[in-house]
């Protein structure tokens, strides 16, 4: 169970194009989901925490025009790289969270294979 | 100082080591710890989480807690080759989910 899943798993494109990434979490509904990027040889890089139906939460420095997301429904949420440029190449992954439960099991991020960018 | 300090590596051990991963951490408050797989280009893989002090085992990996020393730790008997990945530790204030800090990641290669 817990299976969140991303598409498309790799995107070359020209700069100056808009590239949509869609997350979605398969067997169960998600109240939130996250964005992160990740260079190479680094850690995961929260971008914007997004509930469904209301607008995103973006971290300090993210551009939220740029950076478009929409949570439309309990299993979707999509990222839009509007003018993408080279510097925005990197590895963008998902995740979306379940619980918490009883007996102090959190409230826990499962998440996606990630989606490849490269802007030339 | 980062939040949360994690060495780097990368940690290479043959196969059927012991491995012990570490991360320190400065905000007291963390209560919820975490341990996540990482396969290169791929997403994290939820391992482990921890509530407060004291260890979990599970088959190979054991999670350890020291609240005390705010130190966390995961060990994992009889090293695999396919255990070779970055592992990432992460923890939260609360049991919401929504305010995971990660540590930067360690690279493991267990060679056969």
């Amino acid at each position: 169970g817990a299976v969140v899943s991303q598409h498309p798993s790799w995107v070359i494109c020209k700069s100056g194009t808009s590239v949509k990434i869609e997350c979605r979490s398969l067997d169960f509904q998600a109240t939130t989901m996250f964005w992160y990027r990740q260079f190479p040889k680094q850690s995961l890089m929260l971008m914007a925490t997004s509930n469904e139906g209301s607008k995103a939460t973006y971290e300090q420095g993210v551009e939220k025009d740029k950076f478009l997301i929409n949570h439309a429904s309990l299993t979707l949420s999509t990222l839009t790289v509007t003018s993408a440029h080279p510097e925005d190449s990197s590895f963008y992954i998902c995740s979306a969270s379940v619980g918490p439960h009883e007996g102090n099991i959190p409230e826990t991020q499962y998440f996606g294979p990630g989606t490849r960018l490269l802007v030339l | 100082q980062k939040e949360v300090e994690q060495d780097p590596g990368p940690l290479s051990v043959p196969e059927g080591a012991i491995v012990s991963l570490n991360c320190t951490y400065s905000n007291s408050a963390f209560q919820y710890f975490m341990w996540y797989r990482q396969y290169s280009r791929k997403g994290p893989e939820l391992l482990m989480y921890t509530y407060s002090s004291g260890n979990k085992e599970d088959g190979r990996f054991t999670a350890q807690v020291d609240k005390s020393s705010k130190y966390i730790s995961l060990f994992i008997r009889d090293s695999q080759p396919s255990d070779s990945a970055t592992y990432l530790c992460a923890m939260s204030e609360d049991n919401a989910g929504n305010m995971l800090t990660f540590g930067g990641g360690t690279r493991l290669m267990v060679k056969p």
